[in-house]
């Protein structure tokens, strides 16, 4: 079974700071997705990285693979009160099966004006 | 449509009772997915329909839980005779084949 270990659970920050989370896992993965996930919603995909070694930038948040594949980070700098929410990482399995994904539990961030 | 949707949006009911969860993908999109997500734990695969067929169904709790895809549009997700742990937001996602995943705003059940 593939598990995703995500850091920290709760983050609370002022407006202005910078911050990472953390995705860890002891298994490989094809690919790995980040999602942000608002009260009442469903998850909404930020962005998926499937090279070991890759970097994607979105605005203020910065996604990094692992480069054996098993872990990812998402920087986000100067944060906003808009970026108040759950973000999910989540990995899709080597081989055939990559509609199945495994999520990590999820970091709650909240970002305080 | 515009989105996923799924209805209810909240269903209460008590222990012993079955419930009927409903979700509308994308048109046109071929493959539809159930999740769970409880408090604390991260999303839970249930089942994974490509078209009517559910090749993977290997997430589904028990046999009390079921789901159906009809005409490869919309799927119902059944619970019979629910527990309170079987209380959760059970959300739905469409894709193309087994791309992106669209996520619904998901059903709260509460099970008293």
């Amino acid at each position: 079974t593939q598990l995703l270990e995500q850091s920290p659970q709760f983050l609370s920050i002022q407006e202005g700071e910078n911050l990472t989370v953390y995705c860890n896992s002891s298994s490989v993965f094809s690919s790995l997705q980040w999602y942000r996930q608002e009260p009442g919603e469903g998850p909404v995909l930020l962005v998926t990285v499937v090279t070991g070694g890759e970097v994607k930038k979105l605005k203020r948040l910065t996604f990094q693979f692992g480069d054996a594949r098993k872990d990812s980070s998402l920087h986000i700098t100067a944060a906003q009160t808009g970026d108040t929410g759950l973000y999910l990482c989540a990995g899709a399995p080597p081989g055939g099966s990559n509609y199945k994904l495994t999520f990590g539990k999820g970091t709650l961030l909240t970002v305080n004006p | 449509g515009a989105g996923v949707s799924q209805s209810p949006s909240n269903k209460v009911t008590e222990k012993g009772k079955d419930v009927e969860l409903r979700c509308d993908p994308i048109s046109g999109h071929t493959a539809l997915y159930w999740y769970r997500q409880s408090l604390g734990q991260g999303l839970e695969f249930l089942i994974y329909f490509q078209g009517n067929s559910a090749p993977d169904k290997s997430g589904l709790p028990s046999d009390r839980f079921s789901a159906e895809r009809t005409g490869g549009s919309v799927s119902t997700l059944t619970i019979q005779r629910t527990q309170q742990e079987d209380s959760a937001v059970y959300l739905c996602a469409s894709s193309l084949a087994a791309r992106t995943q669209y996520f619904g705003p998901g059903t709260r059940l509460t099970v008293l």
